[in-house]
């Protein structure tokens, strides 16, 4: 069973820094989604991709963060210059449209510290 | 206000309890309705999926979705140490995309 898979699980970067974070979705998931979530909180929406495009955007995400889904596969995640307001960690999730249901799996999650 | 509440907790309940885990909405047009197990620097695991109102049952687990008056519901039966957890509920409308609440954080105490 291969479920949402997520690199690299820990991430430590020094401020003004870019990185990059991947995500392997479910294979053939059509919708794949960016949630950020820091602690005691909930996870926040970001962004999210129906195949290659990318159909809508949280005005969360700042003009720092650029998201790509080549071909409707994996997916990047990029923060340029990040800030230590951007320690959190960053979950991917991925679906499949069926009939209107679209149940939303989770990967672990990539650790974001910002020093 | 947030479009979803939820209270953060912590619970701590004896083995064998039922729990009941709640979250209130102010969105009317949410009509689906998750909720979601993280464990300790994990991803959610989907627990329960709900269309609507009304209840939806998977073993020791219960789902109550009251849309008149934007209520939803988890109850644990016979909860377990290894259910210690926070619990997640998120929702959504016809957009996909998923509101969470911020979590109850359970413990269960042998």
């Amino acid at each position: 069973d291969t479920g949402v898979s997520q690199d690299p699980r820990h991430k430590i970067t020094k401020r003004g820094q870019n990185v990059t974070f991947r995500c392997d979705p479910i294979s053939e998931h059509n919708r794949l989604y960016w949630y950020r979530q820091t602690l005691g909180q909930g996870p926040e929406f970001l962004t999210y991709f129906q195949n290659e495009a990318q159909l809508e955007k949280s005005r969360l995400l700042s003009d720092r963060f650029s998201a790509e889904r080549p071909k409707g596969s994996f997916s990047t995640l990029e923060i340029q210059r990040t800030e230590q307001g951007d320690s959190a960690m960053y979950l991917c999730a991925s679906s499949n449209i069926v009939g209107f249901t679209d149940t939303q799996y989770f990967g672990p999650g990539t650790r974001l510290t910002v020093l | 206000q947030k479009e979803v509440e939820q209270d953060p907790g912590p619970l701590s309940v004896p083995e064998g309890a039922i729990v009941s885990l709640n979250c209130t909405y102010s969105n009317s047009a949410f009509q689906y309705f998750m909720w979601y197990r993280q464990y300790s620097r994990k991803g959610p695991e989907l627990l329960m999926y709900t269309y609507s109102s009304g209840n939806k049952e998977d073993g020791r687990f219960t789902a109550q979705v009251d849309k008149s008056s934007k209520y939803i519901s988890l109850f644990i039966r016979d909860s377990q140490p290894s259910d210690s957890a926070t619990y997640l509920c998120a929702m959504s409308g016809r957009t996909y995309k998923y509101i969470f609440g911020t979590g109850t954080r359970l413990k269960v105490l042998a």
